[in-house]
């Protein structure tokens, strides 16, 4: 079974502070796959990041970085200087090697204040 | 543009009424799938279809029904049966089925039933 687990339903902060996301995961694969969506208020999901079990390289992309540690099962995902198209739904999600789905997390709901 | 259209964006109907969302891509992707969204909660699969003509259930598959007789098209139905059916429905492709592969979303289509 696999199980993503984001603790945090809702964070605000104020513009320009940086913010981190929580995600834990649970699975039975040794080859498994995790990524981030960010879901802006008019619904679609837009894909942020994939990561494979095989690679702990923390990743930068601008603004956004993540750190992915498997002796946590956790991977996390922070905002720097944050801004207010940030805020948004923010989804952890993972596919086991083995599963024939993507299991998501219950989202983490982001307010970025001016 | 290459994408997944989903459509209309809200739809309303009477309860006991059957209802079909359409989903429509131009991505030459093999994979598709549908998924629900309930507030404050992550997605869930609903029926899922690695190829045309093939298709499988998802977690939630009670009181649905999918077709997927031509590669763009994967058309959810929701039937009279499914007790709660109100919800936003989200579709998405993938080139493949494996677990590497991204998932890309469509707009999705948000369903009230009165």
């Amino acid at each position: 079974a696999q199980k993503v687990t984001q603790a945090q339903t809702e964070i605000s902060v104020v513009e320009k502070e940086d913010v981190t996301l929580d995600c834990v995961y649970e699975t039975r694969d040794t080859t498994y796959y995790l990524f981030w969506y960010k879901q802006p208020p008019s619904g679609e999901l837009v894909f942020l990041i994939r990561r494979n079990s095989f690679d702990e390289q923390n990743e930068i992309s601008g603004r956004y970085s993540w750190n992915f540690q498997k002796s946590t099962s956790s991977f996390n995902f922070t905002i720097t200087a944050s801004q207010v198209v940030d805020s948004a739904v923010y989804f952890c999600a993972l596919r086991g090697g083995s599963a024939r789905q993507l299991t998501f997390g219950s989202g983490t709901q982001l307010t970025v204040l001016p | 543009d290459g994408g997944i259209t989903q459509s209309p964006k809200y739809l309303f109907r009477k309860e006991g009424q059957n209802v079909t969302l359409s989903c429509e891509q131009n991505l030459n992707h093999d994979a598709m799938y549908w998924y629900r969204q309930d507030p404050g909660q992550g997605l869930r699969l609903i029926y899922y279809s690695q190829i045309v003509n093939d298709f499988q259930k998802g977690d939630i598959a009670e009181g649905y029904s999918v077709s997927r007789e031509k590669k763009e098209s994967f058309p959810l139905t929701v039937t009279s049966a499914q007790k709660n059916p109100t919800a936003f429905y989200l579709c998405a492709s993938s080139i493949g089925a494996g677990a590497t592969y991204q998932q890309f979303f469509g707009p999705g289509t948000r369903l009230t039933v009165l």
